[in-house]
């Protein structure tokens, strides 16, 4: 089945600056990857998403790039803040058939120090 | 955004009993499914839904469960009986299906297996 690599585990970064996470699929008949932000003690919230038609997707200050070709896609948060502190989560999903299952990678624990 | 609600949100249980989770996912949605997460991990894909029937399930679904949704009620997680290792957050999720793959997560009940 499909595997997820996510890295890093941990992120620090200042107020303002740039945070980047990376993750990396196996499967390349994955086509939909969406990302997804937890706060502790809450469910997992969908910030963005991105499909295998596209490469490049900006929400505000979200960016999610997809490179199939090495099966990668990462998650750019620009001008962080406080309140983007939180576990984000990358997932890869085969979607548009009748089996829709996302796998998730291991988390990345986002810090924004101001 | 669509919601996703879940009872109950908390459990505790005795080893070898039976539990029952109930999800009501968002109204118009096709798809539903299981996540399991064990404290600082992340989601694992446990089971998917629809028409009635499970679709797909993963070796983390165990004979101990079962999942229904008996006449268009709740979607149901039944663990009979349970073991220590079910303790985890369990999140529903749905989705509108044919395409619309967005997973929406319902705020995750936890059950603690004593």
């Amino acid at each position: 089945g499909e595997q997820v690599e996510q890295l890093p585990s941990i992120l620090r970064v200042q107020e303002g600056s740039s945070a980047s996470i990376n993750c990396s699929y196996e499967d390349s008949a994955s086509n939909y990857f969406p990302w997804y932000k937890q706060e502790p003690g809450e469910n997992p919230k969908l910030i963005i998403d991105i499909r295998s038609n596209m490469e490049r997707k900006q929400i505000q200050e979200l960016i999610v790039l997809l490179d199939k070709k090495a099966k990668r896609f990462s998650l750019h948060i620009t001008d962080t803040q406080p309140g983007d502190s939180a576990m984000y989560f990358c997932a890869a999903s085969v979607g548009g058939g009748s089996n829709y299952k996302l796998t998730f990678g291991k988390g990345t624990l986002l810090t924004v120090t101001p | 955004g669509p919601k996703v609600l879940q009872i109950p949100s908390h459990q505790i249980i005795d080893m070898g009993q039976m539990v029952t989770l109930n999800c009501d996912p968002v109204s118009n949605h096709l798809y539903f499914y299981w996540y399991k997460q064990i404290l600082g991990q992340q989601m694992e894909f446990l089971v998917n839904f629809y028409n009635g029937k499970v679709m797909e399930k993963s070796k983390l679904f165990k004979d101990q469960f079962s999942v229904e949704r008996p006449d268009g009620s709740y979607f149901t997680l039944k663990i009979q009986p349970t073991a220590l290792e079910d303790s985890a957050v369990y999140f529903c999720a749905s989705s509108l299906g044919v395409n619309q793959d967005t997973q929406y997560f319902g705020p995750g009940t936890r059950l603690l297996v004593l």
